[in-house]
């Protein structure tokens, strides 16, 4: 099994570029696909991120997924970021026919 | 409108159990891989149970295996979580959720229910 790191929290002003790290203890991040999720404060999750770089229909282009093999990390990145942007952010992949979680990243826009 | 509602949360004692159900709409419940994840309170998101589309293939997580099953009835467009031997630690909100099987994640959410387990 592996485990998914996430820093514990992040913030940055309204307008700015904000980037998420994802990063896969043992055996490549590649390996399996990766997902991000947003829960804002008193709500469900939903999906922002699938398919490691994929946006569901009515998420907006400035949510942006990668992945980087030389540091075994996945990153959400959101551009132009809007006070609604505020929320828990977790990473999600998976190791054979378990879903592992990222530990969630609080984003703070002030 | 694709949605997913749980029920069936509430106050239960340590050693008890309670029968969590997730109602599925909007889309053919049956050629989905159906999940449980859950929230305690303050923490993250734990992932809990998994469901194969037809029932044939059910997974867990370590800390809830020989206590928990899960179930579904296609013909009910319905998915169950039965708990059972509760312990404090499994005090959180429980999300009922769609997988999508292709990239193992999750494509829809419920709005989840609350278990208690408290004395």
């Amino acid at each position: 099994n592996f485990m998914l790191t996430q820093p514990h929290s992040v913030s940055e002003s309204p307008g700015k570029t904000v980037t998420i790290p994802c990063t896969r203890s043992s055996g490549s991040i590649a390996s399996n696909h990766v997902q991000w999720y947003q829960q804002r404060p008193g709500s469900a999750p939903t999906t922002v991120i699938y398919e490691n770089n994929q946006r569901p229909s009515g998420v907006p282009d400035r949510f942006s997924g990668s992945i980087d093999s030389s540091s075994n990390s996945a990153s959400l990145t959101i551009f132009g970021l809007k006070t609604e942007d505020e929320a828990d952010y977790y990473c999600q992949s998976y190791d054979s026919t378990n879903q592992v979680f990222g530990g969630g990243t609080k984003l703070t826009v002030l | 409108e694709v949605q997913l509602v749980e029920s069936g949360g509430g106050l239960a004692q340590p050693g008890g159990s309670l029968r969590l159900s997730c109602a599925a709409s909007g889309f053919t419940f049956s050629r989905y891989w159906m999940t449980w994840v859950r929230q305690a309170p303050g923490k993250g998101l734990e992932w809990v149970a998994n469901i194969k589309e037809d029932g044939s293939e059910k997974y867990y997580v370590d800390s809830v295996k020989g206590r928990f099953s899960i179930s579904r009835d296609n013909a009910k467009n319905s998915v169950y979580l039965q708990m059972n031997s509760l312990r404090a630690e499994d005090k959180a909100v429980y999300y009922c959720a769609r997988l999508n099987f292709y990239y193992y994640g999750v494509d829809v959410w419920g709005q989840g229910t609350t278990v208690t387990v408290s004395s």
